[in-house]
């Protein structure tokens, strides 16, 4: 069975730092999708960043980046530039769609506060 | 644009009740999944629905069901309730039943179960 995991539940940074969250995951399918999302405070959760499995090239959104190891199953988020609307707490997510039936694995978060 | 919508915002049910959620997916948007997230955790998957077939299921009882109507928009029962089924659910709403679809979450609705 897939799984997801965060060993992070809270990590702080000064504003204007970078910060990186962590994230495993275990599987034995080739084909997947790996996500991070952002959900602050009381406000719906957010899609920050999405890496192919079959691509080597790490994602980039703007100050979003990943560090995509497949080898390893890891899959960490680095945030540079910290700014204050980056509190939240952040999912790292897991999916496949194996023979058209899909499914989906959140991992547990980790609670970002960012310090001013 | 219309967002993800999800009705009601709370809901307060005693054990073996049975309940019913709604949500309107975003405008253009074809398929819809649902989570459940318990307090402190991630969301677990229940099931998707794509053009108004269940594409896609996680470990949940059968007392989880869905519907997906024609307008795209579905529902979640889950009949005999159990205290453990108290969280927030969540409905995500996506172009495509795909896996790589970013999903558009809904607020949530909050079930308490007593």
């Amino acid at each position: 069975a897939q799984t997801v995991t965060q060993s992070q539940p809270e990590m702080s940074v000064q504003e204007a730092e970078t910060v990186t969250l962590s994230c495993t995951y275990d599987t034995s399918e080739s084909d997947y999708y790996l996500f991070w999302y952002k959900q602050p405070p009381s406000r719906q959760m957010i899609l920050v960043i999405r890496q192919e499995a079959y691509k080597q090239q790490n994602a980039t959104e703007n100050r979003f980046s990943v560090n995509f190891q497949k080898a390893a199953k890891s899959f960490s988020l680095k945030i540079s530039d910290s700014q204050l609307g980056d509190a939240a707490m952040y999912f790292c997510a897991y999916s496949t769609g194996t023979s058209g039936t899909y499914k989906y694995i959140f991992g547990t978060g980790t609670r970002l506060k960012v310090l001013a | 644009e219309t967002g993800v919508t999800q009705s009601p915002t709370h809901l307060i049910k005693t054990r073996g009740q049975q309940v019913t959620l709604r949500c309107s997916s975003q405008s253009g948007h074809n398929t819809v999944s649902w989570y459940q997230q318990a307090l402190g955790q991630g969301p677990q998957f229940i099931f998707q629905y794509y053009r108004e077939e269940e594409n896609g299921r996680g470990n949940f009882p059968p007392r989880f069901s869905g519907l997906q109507f024609p307008n795209y928009s579905s529902e979640l029962n889950v009949n005999a309730l159990e205290l453990d089924d108290s969280a927030l659910y969540l409905c995500a709403s996506s172009a495509g039943g795909g896996s790589y679809n970013e999903q558009f979450f809904g607020p949530g609705t909050r079930l308490t179960v007593l």
